[in-house]
């Protein structure tokens, strides 16, 4: 059975700090691995990564993948209360269309 | 452009009823994706479809169903409701069915009492 996850559960910070999230899965198959932010009820897209070592950046967060060891990471820096949210980590097996196997999420609550 | 609307966005049921939850995707999406969210159980994928037909299926009981018109409008249906059923029901679009493409709706809340 595909497993994906995440740690930590939670994570309290104070405005400034960085964060690093995990994601660790055990699939079938991969095509890819996404992050998403949902905040209070739909998730927003955040990063598709797809091959190893290449990081992704955007702003503050940048994300990377290890396909051998199987786990990614999510870097936020300098996080802002804006950045209180649940993340959530996803995996695409790559059959035709959309069946992602999604992780726990961890919950950042950023604090002023 | 509108986003992914669903209806309604709050539901209380009772155990053994059915119920029907609708989404409505971004103009010209194809693909609809449906997924249940709970404390426990975290995002679990129910079903996709895609030009009226599914496409995948996720590990849920058949009481659990769903089906597209030919506006791509999508709804699913839950029979016989059980206590843990009680979920947020998310739905899914995008435009042809690549995952990093999907948005999401804002969610029905499905109470069972």
């Amino acid at each position: 059975e595909d497993k994906v996850v995440q740690s930590p559960l939670s994570l309290v910070v104070h405005e400034g700090d960085t964060v690093t999230l995990n994601c660790s899965y055990e699939v079938t198959n991969f095509r890819s691995l996404l992050w998403y932010k949902q905040e209070k009820k739909a998730p927003t897209f955040l990063f598709m990564l797809t091959s190893s070592g290449i990081e992704k950046k955007s702003g503050r967060l940048s994300s990377i993948l290890d396909k051998k060891e199987l786990f990614s990471i999510l870097n936020i820096t300098a996080t802002q209360t804006g950045d209180s949210a649940v993340y959530l980590c996803a995996v695409d097996p790559g059959n035709a269309g959309n069946m992602l196997t999604f992780g726990g999420g961890t919950r950042l609550m950023v604090k002023p | 452009k509108a986003g992914v609307t669903q209806t309604p966005r709050y539901l209380i049921k009772t155990r053994g009823q059915q119920v029907t939850l609708s989404c409505s995707p971004i103009s010209g999406h194809r693909s609809v994706s449906w997924y249940q969210q709970t404390p426990g159980q975290g995002l679990q994928f129910l079903f996709e479809y895609f030009s009226e037909t599914q496409r995948n299926k996720g590990n849920f009981p058949g009481r659990f169903s769903g089906r597209q018109f030919s506006n791509s409008r999508s709804e699913m249906n839950v029979s016989t409701l059980e206590l843990g059923d009680s979920a947020l029901y998310l739905c899914a679009s995008s435009f042809w069915g690549s995952s990093h493409e999907q948005y999401f709706g804002p969610g029905t809340r499905l109470t069972v009492t």
